[in-house]
């Protein structure tokens, strides 16, 4: 049973461009939502975070949207790169001593 | 500091046959836990460990046993492989499991 739910599976913009993905989770003892970003090869590694206390947060390019209410979580790169190309994890977890869940990933490619 | 690091990197197996994937952090991080990463399905937990001598069970445990016998080993045995065990296993660490999850370079297994 998957928790948190995300889409698209896979896209494709071009250099400067504003991709967005999106995540939906069901349960609402979540209260911690991470972002991890994946190179070929390599480890997931953490990108950016955010609680359900603030509806928006920046770091850099990259910015995430949440929307409590509707259960609901977005990454938005800014004028996205060829070296932003890599998988993006959405995640959650519960209150202290919970597990992270993961979505099913977006494979990104920005084209030069 | 090396942070987080798997062997082998990749291993092909038999059906039947048994092996065990290595994780060493030294971090001193008292969480750590081992993930599949298959296509289109995430990073699904398969045991973790809370601290020296503590395991337990996660999403996906069967198939699959672990011990923690120090802080900074974190050994994953497969005790007789099977193809759906093919995927990509990765070994994460944290301060505390509510903590940044720090992951390794990950282990390519495929069973024929």
């Amino acid at each position: 049973q998957q928790q948190v739910k995300q889409s698209p599976q896979s896209l494709i913009v071009q250099k400067g461009g504003i991709p967005i993905i999106n995540c939906a989770y069901e349960n609402t003892a979540f209260d911690y939502f991470p972002w991890y970003q994946q190179f070929p090869g390599k480890g997931p590694a953490l990108l950016i975070a955010i609680r359900p206390d603030v509806s928006e947060k920046k770091e850099g390019r990259f910015t995430i949207s949440f929307n409590k209410s509707a259960k609901q979580f977005s990454l938005h790169i800014m004028d996205s790169q060829p070296g932003d190309s890599a998988t993006y994890f959405c995640a959650a977890r519960g209150r202290s001593g919970s597990r992270l869940t993961f979505g099913e990933g977006t494979q990104l490619t920005v084209n030069p | 500091n090396a942070g987080v690091t798997q062997t082998p990197k990749f291993q092909v197996l038999k059906t039947g046959q048994s092996m065990t994937l290595q994780c060493a952090q030294d971090m001193n991080h008292e969480y750590m836990s081992w993930y599949r990463q298959d296509p289109g399905m995430g990073l699904r937990l398969i045991h973790y460990s809370v601290g020296a001598g503590i395991t337990d069970q996660g999403e996906v445990p069967n198939g699959y046993n672990v011990s923690r016998s120090t802080t900074e080993d974190f050994p994953l045995r497969l005790l007789s492989a099977a193809p759906s065990q093919t995927s990509v296993y990765f070994c994460a660490s944290s301060y505390k499991l509510n903590t940044e999850a720090f992951f390794g370079q990950g282990t390519r297994l495929t069973v024929v």
